[in-house]
């Protein structure tokens, strides 16, 4: 299994809160992935990194901010929690980004209340 | 962007029995991939397939990419089958799609 962990696992907070999420991986992989899995939406992506520093946005972008300061670690912060980023929440990487195997992390459920 | 549609929505086995889960996409693709998502919600890479057939174990996978669609071949289920299967496609833009799943329960 890919090297990656995600924290916390599970959260709950309250609307207007900010929130961040945390990826770490061991693989030194480039490109790291931030999705939300919702019931009848599949998987979809937030935001996604091709290097330290090197952002991008995906589908479903407003609302989420993203920062890579070091390969290892790619976080994803909530500025003012809202119920609708009531989610699972996966962090992937890749060795060369869409073009190979994407592995992902064990999720994260964030419960905005 | 691209279009992402996997069938049969859900599918119910007896343990023992064979399945072909099906995904089609809209345009020609780059990268395809096959996921298992199991009931803890771990989500496990089974296959990188952009064109022919893999195999590994009971599970076979098969894409005709002129034709726009891919093959997910289970046969002699078990119980540890069951779950989410995702196909996931890329395009052009280096970000995975996907469908939005099939899901399988195998019963003893």
């Amino acid at each position: 299994d890919a090297g990656i962990t995600q924290s916390p696992r599970h959260k709950v907070t309250e609307t207007g809160t900010p929130v961040t999420l945390r990826c770490h991986q061991t693989e030194n992989h480039r490109y790291m992935y931030w999705y939300r899995q919702d019931p009848g939406h599949g998987l979809r992506l937030i935001h996604y990194s091709y290097g330290v520093k090197d952002t991008d946005k995906g589908e479903v972008s407003d609302g989420y901010s993203v920062s890579r300061s070091k390969t290892e670690d790619f976080l994803l912060t909530l500025e003012s929690a809202t119920s609708s980023q009531t989610s699972v929440y996966f962090c992937a990487i890749s060795g060369e980004g869409g073009r190979a195997e994407q592995y992902f992390g064990p999720g994260t459920r964030l419960t905005v209340t | 962007g691209i279009q992402v549609e996997q069938s049969p929505p859900d599918l119910i086995l007896q343990e023992g029995a064979n399945s072909t889960l099906r995904c089609n996409f809209s345009d020609s693709v780059n990268n395809l991939q096959w996921f298992h998502q199991n009931p803890w919600g771990q989500l496990i890479n089974l296959f990188y397939i952009p064109s022919g057939t893999k195999q590994n174990g009971r599970l076979s996978a098969t894409t005709v990419a002129t034709e726009r669609y891919s093959l997910l071949y289970i046969s002699s289920s078990q119980t540890t089958d069951s779950g989410v299967y995702f196909c996931a496609v890329e395009a052009g833009s280096y970000q995975l799609t996907f469908g939005k799943g099939t899901k399988l329960s195998v019963i003893p």
